[in-house]
């Protein structure tokens, strides 16, 4: 079954960081590009950021460049999301997805920046 | 800049049908797109590729009730046969330069 799992959420206060995991399996994940994309309460859905297959490429939506870091580990078949000077604006269910046309989604790690 | 247009809301009368719209902004007539269903209180999933020639593709275990269409910058999703679980937010997503969703219509099911 092809599925992906996110991880890593929590409470946190403004400023601080967390590390979100997505765990994919059933299909090849090296050979896909990945993308986080996140949905604040009420809201709709926001991408965030992408990587690749190879990982060389990464790009970030403008309201957080600068401060998350998208990168992945093949030999674990996860991707990862280092999110740095979180923002109360940060809080989201946060999901990963699979490239181009997200055609596969995790269930979502919930995100809460309060103090 | 690529922006995706939808409309907030739509209803339809429960086993009617309805036709849900993205527009591509100018200049974006080629791209394709891709149509992701939300039910409340869960994820998206993700329901077809819909092809600037009006082609789609649809994603494993989705009804034939589901179909997908496209018109110069507009892609449609056609729902027909509703039924209760239809209601759900219906999202358009893009992967040209930018990736891009579109803001979203909530379907009621009368």
């Amino acid at each position: 079954e092809v599925q992906l799992v996110e991880s890593g959420g929590g409470l946190v206060q403004p400023g601080g960081s967390l590390r979100l995991s997505c765990a994919a399996s059933g299909f090849t994940f090296n050979r896909y590009d990945m993308n986080w994309v996140r949905q604040a309460p009420g809201k709709g859905l926001e991408w965030v950021s992408y990587i690749d297959s190879s990982g060389s490429t990464v790009y970030y939506a403008d309201s957080v460049k600068g401060r998350f870091t998208i990168s992945r580990d093949s030999a674990k078949n996860s991707l990862y999301l280092q999110m740095n000077s979180l923002r109360a604006e940060d809080t989201a269910v946060y999901y990963c997805a699979r490239s181009p046309d997200m055609d596969v989604w995790g269930k979502g790690t919930t995100v809460t920046v309060s103090s | 800049q690529l922006v995706l247009t939808q409309s907030p809301s739509a209803s339809a009368s429960l086993g009617g049908s309805v036709k849900l719209t993205c527009t591509l902004s100018s200049g974006h007539n080629s791209y394709a797109i891709a149509w992701h269903q939300q039910q409340p209180e869960k994820g998206p999933r993700y329901l077809m590729k819909v092809n600037s020639d009006g082609s789609h593709n649809k994603g494993d275990g989705i009804p034939d009730r589901f179909s997908g269409s496209s018109s110069g910058a507009e892609r449609y999703l056609t729902i027909s046969s509703l039924q209760s679980e239809d209601e759900a937010d219906y999202y358009c997503q893009t992967w040209g330069s930018d990736r891009v969703f579109g803001g979203g219509t909530k379907l009621t099911v009368l």
